[in-house]
């Protein structure tokens, strides 16, 4: 079986332009949640949904939104994109909340 | 707020030594924690999790140990290989609002 799937792989942007990374889990997972990693950090959460709504939200400016469609793939969008941004972005994808969650390989994100 | 800390950013071991791995968290109610391993261009790979009703819980050459009352768990590595050597996190994953929590983990130096 196909594991999480995420596109593109690397993308580079300028300031204040505006992103959407995309995510497919694993077959049968109903939760996606969004993760920022910065280099030499650990990964930081972003957003959870499960069933198409938002489970959990983490301390990220409202420039930062997600979705999750009727099939579970799910999209994160950034808008505003500020240097800081640059970062790699990881979708993990789970059965549900307190349910391993299992990660894709990201999205270099690159903000010049 | 919530937070996982490592103890040591990095570890080097001998090839075939057991490796000690050490975790701490500051949420009394983390019901579940599951550690990592990262490898460089990769996301993070599911090794082993627990939930707080063990203390202990044994993989394939990999065990973690969980303590509440001191609020530590520990990643403890058979025989460690080569193919070992990555960043390794812990992270305590939310089971009701969906927040995880992860630290910012050990790099694991096997030299042959």
């Amino acid at each position: 079986d196909a594991g999480v799937t995420q596109s593109p792989t690397h993308l580079i942007k300028t300031r204040g332009q505006h992103v959407t990374l995309r995510c497919s889990p694993i077959s049968g997972h109903k939760s996606v949640s969004w993760y920022q990693q910065v280099l030499g950090q650990g990964p930081q959460f972003i957003f959870q949904y499960y069933e198409k709504e938002e489970r959990g939200r983490g301390n990220f400016p409202d420039r930062f939104s997600a979705r999750q469609f009727p099939n579970y793939s799910s999209e994160l969008n950034v808008n505003a994109l500020l240097l800081g941004d640059s970062a790699l972005y990881l979708c993990a994808s789970s059965l549900g909340s307190g349910q391993p969650q299992h990660f894709g390989d990201g999205t270099r994100l690159s903000i010049l | 707020g919530e937070s996982v800390g490592l103890h040591l950013p990095t570890l080097s071991v001998q090839e075939g030594d057991n490796s000690i791995i050490n975790c701490a968290y500051s949420n009394s109610a983390s019901d579940y924690f599951i550690w990592y391993k990262q490898e460089s261009g990769k996301g993070p790979q599911f090794i082993i999790d627990i939930r707080s009703n063990m203390d202990k819980r044994q993989g394939q050459r990999v065990t973690v140990l969980l303590n509440k009352t001191v609020k530590h768990l520990s990643l403890q590595i058979a025989a460690t290989q080569p193919g070992d050597s990555a960043v390794y996190f812990c992270a305590e994953i939310g089971t009701n609002a969906g927040k995880s929590t992860f630290g910012d983990g050990t790099t694991l130096t096997v030299k042959p």
